[in-house]
């Protein structure tokens, strides 16, 4: 089993731009969820699903969309890149919500 | 909404000293989950507590869970410098996991 697997692990967008963020999953896990974590903040949950088809906002959602299309993949977009999202992003999934997280290696992304 | 506060938010300690992180829910908690992050790596699930009062313990660390399901501490006795990292606290209640910001720690050798 690969676990989570985020790609990229590195990026660096012009303020503006869009990208995606892939999430991958190899273990029939529900849950998925998208947080990003910035210096002395912890991690904020950014977006979360409980199951293909299903997603809902966490606590700073702005700026992102997700789609759960399937049970393994939970890309995050960011629609017009701003400096405030410079940050590292990690992905996590669980067997449902009320399970341990398995994250990913995270991506660092920096908008300049 | 919920919140998750955990202090301190830095520790530097001797190697050979004990170690505590301390975190607060504003909301009574249906689960507890610790999770450690080594720097430069992502977070790695440790331990869920899940009753009241509840106490386990993994060799050096013991965790516990308080009473009224708000509070819960990690304890790590004897420290070595494979402790390193930062140990997050994350709360469960009726929202989505809520993780505390972390306490930071550095073990001197």
């Amino acid at each position: 089993n690969a676990g989570v697997t985020q790609t990229p692990k590195f990026q660096v967008l012009k303020t503006g731009q869009s990208m995606t963020l892939q999430c991958a999953q190899d273990m029939n896990h529900e849950y998925m969820s998208w947080y990003r974590q910035d210096p002395g903040m912890g991690l904020r949950l950014i977006h979360y699903s409980v199951g293909a088809g299903i997603t809902d906002q966490g606590e700073v959602p702005n700026g992102y969309n997700v789609s759960r299309s399937t049970t393994e993949d939970f890309p995050l977009r960011l629609l017009s890149a701003a400096p405030s999202q410079t940050s590292v992003y990690f992905c996590a999934s669980s067997y449902d919500r009320l399970e341990k997280l398995f994250f990913g290696s995270g991506t660092q992304l920096s908008v300049l | 909404g919920q919140q998750v506060m955990q202090i301190p938010q830095y520790q530097h300690v001797q190697e050979g000293e004990d170690f505590t992180t301390y975190c607060n829910s504003s909301t009574t908690l249906s689960n507890i989950q610790w999770y450690k992050q080594r720097p430069g790596g992502h977070p790695v699930f440790l331990i869920q507590l899940v009753k009241s009062g509840e106490v386990k313990k993994q060799k050096r660390l013991t965790f516990q869970f308080g009473e009224a399901k708000k509070n819960s501490s990690l304890h790590i006795t004897a420290t070595q410098t494979t402790d390193v990292g930062t140990y997050f606290c994350a709360g469960l209640g009726n929202t989505p996991l809520v993780f505390g910001k972390g306490t930071r720690l550095s073990v001197i050798a």
